[in-house]
């Protein structure tokens, strides 16, 4: 049990570039996210899923775009690197809410940290 | 709108002291979910607590304790006789519907 994972950890883009990030999770969480962190501006969300096949946006979601074609799988692509999205991007799953129970939480991945130059 | 403050930035207090961490939430959903998360310097985000919009019952997990209080829309985070493995970054959050929203965090140092 991987929990959830991110590919890659690492990665250094020139601006204009594209890349995805691969999130993947084996606990069967029907919600994904993707989450930008930055200094002093918490996590804020990108875009999130509900489920397969679904995607909607976060607070921040200019400039990527997501799919979500298999349950455990959500993808984050950058189709353009800016050096505004420099940031640490994590990946998190969940149970609905409905379901989850008192102490169902999302769960997070380790992040992958992205610089743009 | 939705939105989680955590007005202190940084705080510093000498092992064995007790701090608390505040944060205050704002919603109009009358269902929602607090939680509370810590960051240590490796970067994970370690889940501490959840708790339900109906239930304002106060939660102490050993050196944790949890005040939350709807009248005052706080749900506040106390660590009793802190220790240097406290030190971390801590984040409150808020789930209504599908989305979650984070404070920006209380960085925490415990000074040996």
């Amino acid at each position: 049990n991987a929990g959830v994972t991110q590919t890659p950890k690492f990665r250094v883009l020139k601006t204009g570039q594209s890349m995805t990030l691969l999130c993947a999770q084996d606990m069967n969480h029907e919600y994904m996210y993707w989450y930008r962190q930055d200094p002093g501006m918490g996590l804020r969300l990108i875009h999130y899923s509900v489920g397969e096949g679904t995607t909607a946006k976060g607070e921040v979601p200019d400039g990527y775009n997501v799919s979500r074609l298999k349950k455990q799988n959500f993808l984050l692509g950058l189709e353009s690197a800016a050096p505004s999205q420099t940031s640490v991007y994590f990946c998190a799953s969940s149970y609905s809410v409905q379901r989850a129970s008192s102490t169902d939480t999302q769960y997070f991945g380790p992040g992958t940290r992205l610089t743009v130059l | 709108a939705q939105k989680v403050t955590q007005a202190q930035t940084e705080i510093s207090v000498v092992e064995k002291e007790d701090v608390t961490l505040d944060c205050v939430y704002e919603t109009r959903d009358t269902t929602y979910y607090l939680f509370w998360y810590k960051q240590p310097p490796s970067g994970e985000l370690v889940f501490l607590i959840r708790r339900n919009s109906f239930d304002e019952q106060n939660e102490i997990s050993g050196r944790y304790s949890w005040n939350f209080q709807k009248s005052t829309s706080s749900f506040n985070f106390t660590i009793t006789a802190s220790q240097v493995v406290d030190s971390a970054v801590y984040f409150c959050a808020l789930n209504t519907g599908n989305q979650f929203y984070f404070g920006t965090g209380t960085s925490l140092t415990v000074i040996p």
